[in-house]
């Protein structure tokens, strides 16, 4: 079956714009994650749903970030009023179960905030 | 404040010789997973450990979980050029919502030299 496919792959946009990065997380897959990777960093927690219940917002590090998941599937993260230090990947992972199972990465948007 | 201490950060070693990751924290967890990155791709699980004390072995690598859950190591075996890339470790924490979810280490960047 299919992994988890993110898109774009890569997205250059100007300061102050807003973007939208895509997830589809693996089919029947209940939790879903947001993740950022900085250049030589490890992957900072950014927000996380399980099912129906509420999601864990808890990484978000501004109100610029919001994300949603549509019907427990496909997930958006967007990001308004782009800055330069938003310039990161973007990793999207899914889960079967909970944190504690196994998280399959999906490829990560490239972001590049000029 | 970094919750999971990765060290080394850099490792450059030369086909053969045995190599040893650290993975440290402060916190306990109810487990903790090992993932490997190359460049361009989503992190992949190598081995997730769940008993204090647990060793388990996936070919030329060893991996390690503390007695008190709160480190672990990851040890490979004469090192391969195919070795080569970003090592993850990350430890599944409980949130005081209940939930659980993964803290990501900084990662050790590791080239095998042929």
């Amino acid at each position: 079956g299919a992994g988890v496919s993110q898109s774009p792959s890569n997205k250059v946009t100007e300061k102050g714009k807003d973007v939208e990065l895509r997830c589809d997380p693996i089919s029947g897959h209940t939790a879903l994650y947001w993740y950022r990777q900085s250049l030589g960093q490890g992957l900072e927690f950014l927000i996380y749903f399980q099912g129906n219940s509420a999601p864990d917002k808890s990484g978000l590090p501004s109100d610029r970030f919001s994300a949603e998941r549509t019907g427990g599937s496909v997930s958006t993260l967007t990001i308004q009023r782009t800055q330069q230090e938003d310039s990161a990947v973007y990793l999207c992972a899914s889960s079967p179960k909970s944190a504690s199972y196994e998280q399959y990465f999906g490829p990560g948007t490239r972001l590049t905030v000029t | 404040t970094q919750l999971l201490e990765q060290s080394p950060q850099f490792l450059s070693i030369q086909e053969g010789e045995n190599l040893t990751v650290y993975c440290n924290s402060s916190s306990v967890f109810s487990s903790l997973q090992w993932y490997r990155q190359e460049p361009g791709e989503g992190p992949v699980l190598l081995v997730t450990v769940v008993t204090g004390g647990e060793v388990k072995k996936l070919k030329r690598l060893t991996f390690q979980f503390g007695d008190a859950r709160k480190d672990s190591s990851l040890h490979i075996t004469a090192a391969q050029p195919g070795d080569t890339g970003l090592y993850l470790c990350a430890g599944a924490l409980i949130t005081q919502g209940g939930s659980e979810k993964l803290v990501f280490g900084k990662g050790t960047k590791l080239t095998v030299n042929p």
